[in-house]
């Protein structure tokens, strides 16, 4: 079974660019999240989708984050534009629902963004 | 709100070592609690979890015991092997919300 797919790993780009990372969770899981995770910290959560529905973002800097699940599969986390403080490892992670502590979230290898 | 605090690292062991991880968490309810390994170059994944209290979780020759008495999680294992060298995560379930501490890099030498 394939895991869940993140692109690209890496990413270096100059402030004020926009930037835009890519993931394909494992086929049959319903709920997506993106996560943050800052050097030397855990992964702290952006945002979650049941199926194409964000059901939480209330973590989401939604003046220059934005999130789509536009079929309820793969999704795209979008900054514009980048400062130089989002620097950090971007998580995408897939669970077949999101009720239970039982339903395992799988992650992904994570995008690093660098912005110089 | 939920919070995880664990014990700060790096830590570096001798092979075939005792090692212990502690993790003590602030929550609301009944959380779930997790630990999480991260292996250089890989993602997050789960090693072990607990669902209540007195459970023991177990995996790869680690444990864990959520004692709600003292809010408590830590991760031991009897022997270590280089290959265990990693950032372990805990974690705790809550209100559909998974909250990490801030990890802990473990290095095990030969």
């Amino acid at each position: 079974e394939a895991g869940v797919v993140q692109s690209p790993r890496y990413k270096i780009i100059e402030k004020k660019q926009p930037v835009a990372f890519w993931c394909n969770p494992i086929s049959g899981h319903n709920t997506l999240y993106w996560y943050l995770q800052n050097l030397g910290q855990g992964p702290e959560l952006l945002i979650r989708y049941e199926n194409e529905e964000a059901v939480d973002d209330s973590q989401l800097p939604k003046d220059r984050f934005s999130a789509e699940r536009l079929k309820g599969v793969d999704s795209t986390l979008k900054i514009q534009p980048a400062e130089l403080g989002d620097s950090a490892v971007y998580l995408c992670a897939s669970s077949k629902t999101s009720g239970s502590a039982m339903d395992t979230q799988y992650f992904g290898p994570g995008t690093r963004l660098t912005v110089l | 709100g939920d919070s995880v605090t664990q014990m700060e690292g790096p830590v570096t062991l001798s092979e075939e070592a005792f090692l212990t991880i502690n993790c003590t968490y602030t929550a609301t309810g009944y959380p779930s609690l997790f630990w999480y390994v991260q292996y250089p170059g890989e993602g997050l994944q789960l090693l072990l979890k607990a669902t209540k209290a007195d459970d023991k979780g177990s995996n790869k020759g680690f444990e864990a015991t959520y004692r709600k008495e003292t809010t408590s999680f830590h991760l031991e294992k009897g022997s270590v092997q280089v290959s265990d060298s990693a950032v372990y995560f805990c974690a705790l379930f809550n209100d559909y919300k998974l909250s990490f501490g801030a990890g802990t890099t473990v290095t095990v030498r030969a």
